[in-house]
């Protein structure tokens, strides 16, 4: 099975504060993504990856940034939290191909305070 | 843009009572995928059941199983023989056929709550 890991569950950061949420997948899949799930509004992209060094904007970049050093690994970078920024944070991958279902991570819940 | 619409926020069936989640979508595209992902609580998402455009038969999947309608642009989820443990946030989710980088749209949910 695919095993997608985001590395904090729970993360608690204040105003301004510079935050890394990581994501690490073992499948050797091409893509990654991360998602921002807020109640009543679904999941948006923030930003994706399909291969390493690459990253493309998703439906909601400003404020957040990424990097991807290495193919299993993709790491979510708010520059300077802030408090609309508290959210839950998925990250997922999948293979390079059509219809390739994402696999998800547990997800990371960050409060900014 | 495409856009997935999920008109249902919160459903709520009967143990071992069937339920359909309702979910349309936008797009000017005419080949694409279709997904349906569920989130338990406080667990990983984990996909449900998808479907090819082009196919005309409606996929299925054990007690799952979609109504594609393609003219209408809906696709809903039917759950037979409901259990508690389908109780779960369900995403309906769309994916052009551009290819696989540019991830999937999703709908805002349906919580379904599953009464024993």
């Amino acid at each position: 099975d695919v095993k997608v890991t985001q590395s904090s569950r729970y993360l608690v950061k204040r105003t301004g504060e510079k935050v890394f949420l990581e994501c690490v997948q073992d499948m050797d899949h091409e893509n990654m993504f991360w998602y921002r799930q807020d109640p009543g509004l679904g999941l948006r992209l923030i930003y994706f990856s399909y291969d390493v060094k690459m990253k493309e904007k998703g439906d909601i970049p400003e404020g957040y940034s990424v990097s991807r050093e290495k193919k299993e690994r993709f790491s979510l970078i708010l520059e300077s939290a802030s408090t609309n920024q508290t959210s839950m944070y998925l990250c997922a991958s999948s293979l390079g191909t059509l219809n390739s279902p994402l696999h998800f991570g547990n997800g990371t819940r960050l409060t900014v305070t | 843009a495409q856009t997935v619409t999920q008109s249902q926020p919160e459903m709520s069936v009967q143990e071992a009572e069937t339920v359909t989640l309702s979910c349309t979508y936008d797009t000017s595209e005419s080949d694409y995928y279709l997904f349906w992902y569920k989130q338990p609580p406080s667990r990983q998402m984990i996909l449900v059941i998808r479907q090819e455009a082009y196919k005309q038969q409606n996929a299925t999947e054990n007690r799952f199983s979609v109504n594609f309608q393609k003219a209408a642009k809906s696709f809903s989820l039917k759950i037979s023989d409901s259990q508690l443990g389908d109780a779960a946030m369900y995403f309906c989710a769309y994916e052009d056929s551009g290819g696989g980088a540019d991830g999937l749209t999703f709908g805002k949910g349906t919580h379904l709550i599953i009464q024993p």
